[in-house]
């Protein structure tokens, strides 16, 4: 089955304490995002990756990375995580093309910071 | 950057009853795709309409696109219970896969 896995699915964890949320797809898709999602605020892009070893700044970047070390996976990494980071926070993934493809979610994250 | 902007935010009606949510932009876009999200959940692709187009169907969903008026509008036809979800717009404007959200329209389908 085509799918985008994220994990964990919940996390409460407190400030400083660094964190890694993991995605992975099985699509062979070369793109990957990362968003947030805040009441009001819709979803704002943190990174993205158009390929193995290419990232790049999304529209929210400040307080994350990324990486892209294969194709499959792009694991969101909170060095020293705040309470501002506290949010629901999606994976996506998809071709790369002039044409654009439809973007396929995860199921999402709901980190906590206290 | 907010580049899709949905109107109304949250729109109620009862089941049967057609549901109509707008979107306008600003740039000039390649295409722009029209997602859901159950509440907590991911998003799922609903349609895609390109710039040189200017209507499409997919089962109850139509679409337009007005690229004059950087518009957009997504009508769901007798909406059913299951339809209550949010919609958001999706905008790629450098034309490649990178995509920008709404902030996306409520919709309620009561029984």
């Amino acid at each position: 089955e085509a799918q985008v896995t994220q994990n964990p699915r919940y996390l409460i964890t407190v400030t400083g304490k660094k964190l890694t949320v993991t995605c992975s797809q099985n699509m062979n898709h070369e793109y990957m995002s990362w968003y947030r999602q805040d009441p009001g605020l819709g979803l704002r892009q943190i990174y993205y990756s158009m390929n193995v070893e290419v990232t790049d700044k999304g529209d929210v970047p400040e307080g994350y990375k990324v990486s892209r070390k294969e194709k499959r996976n792009f694991p969101l990494i909170l060095e020293s995580p705040s309470p501002n980071q506290t949010s629901l926070y999606f994976c996506a993934s998809s071709y790369v093309s002039s044409n654009s493809y439809e973007q396929y979610f995860g199921p999402g994250t709901r980190l906590t910071v206290t | 950057s907010q580049q899709g902007e949905e109107d109304p935010q949250a729109l109620s009606i009862q089941e049967g009853e057609n549901a109509t949510m707008n979107c306008s932009y600003k740039t000039s876009i390649n295409n722009l795709q029209w997602y859901r999200q159950n509440s907590g959940r991911g998003l799922v692709h609903l349609i895609l309409i390109r710039s040189n187009e200017r209507e499409k169907h997919s089962g109850r969903l139509r679409v337009t696109l007005d690229t004059s008026k950087k518009s957009s509008s997504l009508l769901i036809t007798a909406s059913r219970a299951a339809d209550t979800a949010s919609y958001f717009c999706a905008t790629d404007a450098d034309g490649y896969s990178t995509l920008t959200f709404g902030k996306g329209t409520m919709l309620l389908v009561s029984p």
